[in-house]
């Protein structure tokens, strides 16, 4: 079974550069979450889609992020313009849905430094 | 929110078994225990669920007393490989910003 699939692995912009991420989730899976991972912390919620609406977006910084999962499958997480403290591992997480038992498959994610 | 509170880090040696508390006193009747595992740039990995008494599967085992205001993840036999940040989650995914993952636990393993 394939995993969740996300690009790029690595990239590098300056402050006020926009960027974008790229997510493939488990084929399937209806739900899809984007996570922020900041170093020495646990991973922390920016937005839940169920299948192509927004479940729970109260974390996302919306002057800056956006993200969107056209057609209930892919998603991409943009963030424009960029700042210092973005520099970050984003993940991709995607799951059933199924609430008897809630498991959550993570991308790799994306590596984020902006300079 | 369900807060959680487990060890910041923990050593111990192959072979052993491990055993990380995480406390989470304000659970609610609704609330599902899980445990993730992550890696160094790797995304976090499902280990365990469970709601309460006990629930084992092929790699952990998760001990829950009856009060719910505990757990226990239990791993048997540890390797050199099972060193990793072990979160314990609790909560309702139907609203994941409401389930916060924490530091978790850095376990170090040693030959």
């Amino acid at each position: 079974e394939a995993g969740v699939a996300q690009s790029p692995r690595y990239k590098i912009i300056e402050k006020r550069q926009s960027v974008a991420f790229w997510c493939n989730p488990i084929s399937g899976h209806a739900t899809l979450y984007w996570y922020q991972q900041i170093l020495g912390q646990g991973p922390k919620l920016l937005i839940q889609f169920q299948n192509n609406g927004v479940v729970d977006d109260s974390q996302l910084p919306k002057d800056r992020f956006s993200a969107e999962r056209l057609k209930g499958v892919d998603s991409t997480l943009k963030i424009q313009p960029a700042k210092l403290e973005d520099s970050a591992v984003y993940l991709c997480a995607s799951s059933l849905g199924d609430r008897d038992e809630e498991k959550l498959f993570f991308g790799s994610g994306t590596q984020l430094s902006v300079l | 929110l369900a807060k959680t509170t487990q060890p910041i880090s923990m050593d111990s040696y192959e072979g052993q078994e491990v055993n990380i508390t995480c406390s989470h006193n304000n659970i609610a009747t609704n609330d599902y225990i899980t445990w993730y595992q992550q890696f160094p740039s790797q995304g976090p990995r499902f280990i365990i669920q469970g709601y309460k008494t006990k629930v084992t599967n092929e790699v952990a085992s998760l001990f829950i007393p009856a009060d719910r205001k505990s757990s226990t993840l239990s791993l048997p036999r540890v390797s050199l490989s099972d060193t990793a940040v072990y979160y314990c989650l609790v909560g309702d995914f139907s609203s994941a910003s409401k389930i916060i993952f924490g530091s978790g636990t850095r376990l170090s393993i040693r030959p």
